[in-house]
C-alpha cells in the first residue's frame, strides 16, 4: 500500500501567500523527503528530514516531522508563480532503502 | 554539470513492439532506479540496481526488464508494450552511504514519455 499520502490533493493560492502541504505515512521511517515536479518533468529534491529531527529550514521552505503522528508538513512562505508544481513526499525505511512516494499535492500559485 | 540524462524525451511505439529507454548519469552514483509515473499519480518504483545487483519490485510485470552495462548507463526494456504501459518513465540515481545511514536523496532525469499506439 502507498506509504505517503499528501493532503490536500490540490491547492490554489495567490502570490505572496504561504502554502502548506501535509503528508502522512504508515510505517516507521529513517527519513522523509520532499520533491517538486514541474509539469512533464522529472522530480527535484527539495529537503530531507531525518526521523530524529523535528524541523528543518531551507530558504523559503520549512519542513516539520512528527513521528508520533506519522506526519510531516511542508510550508512554502511568500509563494511565487514559479512555485507552481506538484509536490511529493517520499519515505525511506531504516538502513539502505528505496523511496516510497505519496500521491502528491498540486500547487497553483497565481500572479 | 553532473546530471542524469534520459533519451529520448518522447517515445512512440506500437502495441507489442519492443522498446528501449535509456538513462545515463555523470554523477558516478552506485544506485540507479527506474520509475513509472502515470498521469496525476505518484512515481512507482519498477526496479533498481545497487551497483551490478538487480532488485526487482514484487509487482513489476515480467514485461519490464532492465540492463546496466556499466556504472553510467541503465536501460529499460519493455518487451511487448501494451496500452496500459503508456506513461512517463523516470530514471533516478543515488549514492548509497552503506551502514545505518539510509539512501541519500535521489537525482532524477527529465523523464521519457512513452506513447503506445
Amino acid at each position: 500500500s502507498q506509504q505517503g499520502e499528501e493532503d490536500p490533493q490540490a491547492l490554489s493560492i495567490q502570490e505572496g501567500e504561504n502554502a502548506t502541504m501535509n503528508c502522512s505515512y504508515k510505517t516507521s521511517i529513517n527519513n522523509l523527503q520532499w520533491y517538486r515536479q514541474n509539469s512533464g518533468r522529472g522530480l527535484v529534491h527539495l529537503i530531507l528530514i531525518r526521523s530524529n529531527e523535528r524541523e528543518k529550514h531551507s530558504g523559503r521552505l520549512r519542513v516539520t516531522l512528527d513521528t508520533s503522528k506519522k506526519s510531516s508538513s511542508l510550508l512554502i512562505t511568500a509563494s511565487r508563480a514559479a512555485d507552481t508544481a506538484s509536490y511529493f513526499c517520499a519515505t525511506s525505511n531504516s538502513g539502505y532503502s528505496t523511496l516510497t512516494f505519496g500521491k502528491g499535492t498540486m500547487l497553483l500559485v497565481s500572479p | 554539470d553532473a546530471m542524469v540524462i534520459q533519451n529520448p524525451r518522447y517515445q512512440v511505439t506500437q502495441f507489442g513492439k519492443p522498446v528501449t529507454l535509456s538513462c545515463s548519469q555523470t554523477l558516478n552514483h552506485n544506485v540507479m532506479y527506474w520509475y513509472q509515473q502515470k498521469s496525476s499519480q505518484a512515481p512507482k518504483l519498477l526496479f533498481h540496481y545497487y551497483d551490478k545487483d538487480f532488485n526487482n519490485e514484487a509487482d513489476t510485470p515480467d514485461n519490464f526488464q532492465s540492463r546496466r552495462p556499466n556504472t553510467s548507463f541503465c536501460f529499460l526494456d519493455i518487451r511487448s508494450p501494451g496500452l496500459g504501459d503508456a506513461a512517463m518513465y523516470l530514471c533516478a540515481t543515488s549514492r548509497d552511504t552503506t551502514g545505518p545511514i539510509s539512501t541519500e536523496t535521489q537525482y532524477f532525469g527529465p523523464g521519457t514519455r512513452l506513447l503506445v499506439l
